[in-house]
């Protein structure tokens, strides 16, 4: 089975601190995804990336950055977090470059910015 | 841009019955994709059922169909015999055939919270 995992469930940080959000998948997954999902709004895409070192903006990347150094592992990056980024984030993958692929999630991060 | 809604933020069902939950999509494009995505509480979202929109034949999976209306540009995601485990929150989405390929990310909507009633 395909695993993708993230390095927290819950995490608490203060206002203007830098946060790492991890995701390591197990499959050899050429495409990653970086989503926000918060109440009423579903799933919005932040970043995504086909290759290693290669990324992409999604519909909201401002406040974001993200990196892939390596194939299985991508992080999402708040360089100055803020109380509007308090939200689920969810990590997927895919395997192939084609549209009906499926994207397989990790459990997501509950990020709570103070 | 793409667009995704899901008119029913809760729907309720008894256990044992059916229930049809609506998604509708809005595209300039002639050919994509559509999914239908579910996140149990607490656990992580997985793939329910997808559909290709050259495709008139609808999708099935067990107990889960679609019903899907290319040209109302509507997608709808039928459960059958409803089980307890089936609660969760059901997601629509939408990716584009020649947006990017598979690389590029979904469109989802709001999503739908099913309750089951035992």
């Amino acid at each position: 089975d395909v695993k993708v995992t993230q390095s927290s469930r819950y995490l608490v940080k203060r206002t203007g601190e830098k946060v790492f959000l991890e995701c390591v998948q197990d499959m050899d997954h050429e495409n990653m995804f970086w989503y926000r999902q918060d109440p009423g709004l579903g799933l919005r895409l932040i970043y995504f990336s086909y290759d290693v070192k290669m990324k992409e903006k999604g519909d909201i990347p401002e406040g974001y950055s993200v990196s892939r150094e390596k194939k299985e592992r991508f992080s999402l990056i708040l360089e100055s977090a803020s109380t509007n980024q308090t939200s689920m984030y969810l990590c997927a993958s895919s395997l192939l470059s084609t549209g009906f692929d499926t994207q397989y999630f990790g459990p997501g991060t509950r990020l709570t910015v103070l | 841009a793409q667009t995704v809604t899901q008119s029913q933020p809760e729907m309720s069902v008894q256990e044992a019955e059916t229930v049809t939950l609506s998604c509708t999509y809005d595209t300039s494009e002639s050919d994509y994709y559509l999914f239908w995505y579910k996140q149990p509480p607490s656990r992580q979202m997985i793939l329910v059922i997808r559909q290709e929109a050259y495709k008139q034949q609808n999708a099935t999976e067990n107990r889960f169909s679609v019903n899907f209306q290319k040209a109302a540009k509507s997608f709808s995601l039928k459960i059958s015999d409803s089980q307890l485990g089936d609660a969760a929150m059901y997601f629509c989405a939408y990716r584009g055939a020649y947006s990017g390929g598979g690389a590029d990310g979904l469109t989802f909507g709001k999503g739908t919270h099913l309750i089951i009633q035992p």
